[in-house]
C-alpha cells in the first residue's frame, strides 16, 4: 500500500512559468515532508522540507505548500529553468527515528 | 568532504549467482539507509543502520537479502540466489542523526544498478 502517492508521471513546462510537482499521503502520522530532485545516474538530492506546524516553505525559486486536511503537498518552481528538468520525489516521515517513505516520482520537462 | 559511495555502479549477473554490493557513508553520519527503485516506480525502503545495529529492516524482501555494518562504517548489501524480481537501482544514503534527516534529508550515493537475467 503506498503511503506517498505522486500520480502525475510527467509534467512538461515552458521556460520562466511555473511548475507546479503534486503530492498526496494517506498515513496522518506524517510530520515531515521532504522533496528530492534527482538527475539521470545520479542519486536523489534534498531539495527542500517542511514540517507539519507549518503550511509553506520557501527556499528561493522553490517553495513548498502543505494541506493537512487534504493529506496534499505541492511544490512550486517559479520560474522553472532548463536545469530544472529532473525526476522530483516527495518523501515523508514521522518523528521519532521512522523511516522516510518516498513516492514514484514526477519527471518534469522544461522546454527553452 | 567526500560523498556517499556506492560500488558497483553496474551489476549483471544471472539467476542464482550471489552479488554484494557496498557503500561507504560519509564519514561521521551514523544513520545508514538502503533503498532499491524499481522501473519507474517508488524509492522502496529496505533497512535503516545506527552505526552497526539495524534500527528496522522491515523493507527487506526476503532473506535472500543480508545486510551487514561493519564497524559501524561501511556498509554491504548482498543478495543470494539473486532471482528476477531484485533487478533494479539499489541506493544507499547516509544522515548524521535523525533529527537532521527530517529536516535536510538523506545524502544518497549514486546507486548500483543490478540486472538479473
Amino acid at each position: 500500500d503506498q503511503q506517498v502517492k505522486q500520480n502525475s508521471p510527467s509534467l512538461s513546462v515552458q521556460e520562466g512559468r511555473i511548475s507546479i510537482l503534486n503530492c498526496d499521503y494517506t498515513n496522518s502520522m506524517f510530520d515531515y515532508f521532504l522533496w528530492y530532485k534527482k538527475y539521470p545516474a545520479e542519486g536523489p538530492t534534498f531539495l527542500i522540507s517542511i514540517s507539519s506546524i507549518k503550511d509553506k516553505n520557501e527556499d528561493g525559486r522553490f517553495t513548498v505548500f502543505l494541506n493537512k486536511s487534504a493529506k496534499h503537498l505541492s511544490l512550486h518552481i517559479v520560474p522553472s529553468q532548463p536545469g530544472d528538468s529532473a525526476v522530483y520525489f516527495c518523501a515523508a516521515s514521522q518523528g521519532g527515528g521512522f523511516k522516510t517513505i518516498f513516492g514514484a516520482g514526477t519527471r518534469l520537462f522544461v522546454k527553452a | 568532504e567526500a560523498g556517499v559511495t556506492q560500488f558497483p555502479s553496474h551489476s549483471v549477473i544471472e539467476k542464482g549467482q550471489t552479488v554484494t554490493l557496498r557503500c561507504d557513508p560519509i564519514s561521521g553520519h551514523d544513520n545508514l539507509y538502503w533503498y532499491r527503485r524499481v522501473m519507474g516506480k517508488e524509492i522502496k525502503f529496505l533497512l535503516h543502520f545506527v552505526k552497526e545495529s539495524k534500527q528496522d529492516e522491515s523493507g527487506m524482501p526476503n532473506n535472500r537479502f543480508l545486510a551487514e555494518r561493519t564497524g559501524g562504517t561501511y556498509s554491504t548489501l548482498k543478495v543470494q540466489p539473486a532471482e528476477l524480481e531484485d533487478s533494479g537501482v539499489y541506493f544507499c544514503a547516509s544522515s548524521p542523526g535523525q533529527g537532521e534527516a527530517q529536516l535536510y534529508g538523506y545524502t544518497f550515493g549514486s546507486g548500483t544498478r543490478l540486472t538479473v537475467v
